[in-house]
């Protein structure tokens, strides 16, 4: 059980558009997603918390309109890069929890690059 | 300022060594978290410790969480290639987010 699917596993866009992650806890309800940046051996670093049906809360220095978030459901949330960078190249990971257990499990990751 | 202080960032080892490796903050958790990442992929949960002084093991590999729920320890016996991959420590509490450490890079060379 808890298993997160994560999609798409890597996509390369044109600087200037925008791409959308998507994450689904497939077997159980995710009261909260959170969205995770990795850059190559380093950790991770959160980016914002979404609880569904409410705001996402972003971390420090993460601008909240060009990483969109929404969690409308709570087997689904969406990173939404608008109006991407090749800064913007990193590997994205989300992970899901629930109120009633320790621990999260996390998505497969999704490797942006953008050209 | 890291709250999870992971030690340490860069492991080398020969094939049948052991190592550990620490995790220290100077806050208190009510739980921690190890988990395994391999290039690629997400983290996958390890262990979770929630009992200061509690031990856990898993195969090869020991948890400890400290007396005081501020620190932790992996520890692997005659690690393997296998084993290769980035191990990170987290603390957080039920239903909130997570703190992670910097991450410890281990390779095990055959």
């Amino acid at each position: 059980g808890a298993v997160v699917s994560q999609h798409p596993s890597w996509v390369i866009c044109k600087s200037g558009t925008s791409v959308k992650i998507e994450c689904r806890s497939l077997d159980f309800q995710a009261t909260t997603m959170f969205w995770y940046r990795q850059f190559p051996k380093q950790s991770l670093m959160l980016m914002a918390t979404s609880n569904e049906g409410s705001k996402a809360t972003y971390e420090q220095g993460v601008e909240k309109d060009k990483f969109l978030i929404n969690h409308a459901s709570l087997t689904l949330s969406t990173l939404t890069v608008t109006s991407a960078h090749p800064e913007d190249s990193s590997f994205y990971i989300c992970s899901a929890g629930n109120r009633d257990f320790y621990g999260y499990t996390f998505g497969s990751g999704t490797r942006l690059t953008v050209v | 300022t890291q709250l999870l202080e992971q030690s340490p960032q860069f492991l080398s080892i020969q094939e049948g060594e052991n190592l550990t490796v620490y995790c220290n903050s100077s806050s208190v958790f009510s739980s921690l978290q190890w988990y395994r990442q391999e290039p690629g992929e997400g983290p996958v949960l390890l262990v979770t410790v929630v009992t200061g002084g509690e031990v856990k093991k898993l195969k090869r590999l020991t948890f400890q969480f400290g007396d005081a729920r501020k620190d932790s320890s992996l520890h692997i016996t005659a690690a393997q290639p296998g084993d290769t991959g980035l191990y990170l420590c987290a603390g957080g509490l039920s239903g909130s987010r997570l703190t992670f450490g910097e991450g410890t890079q281990l390779t095990v060379n055959p």
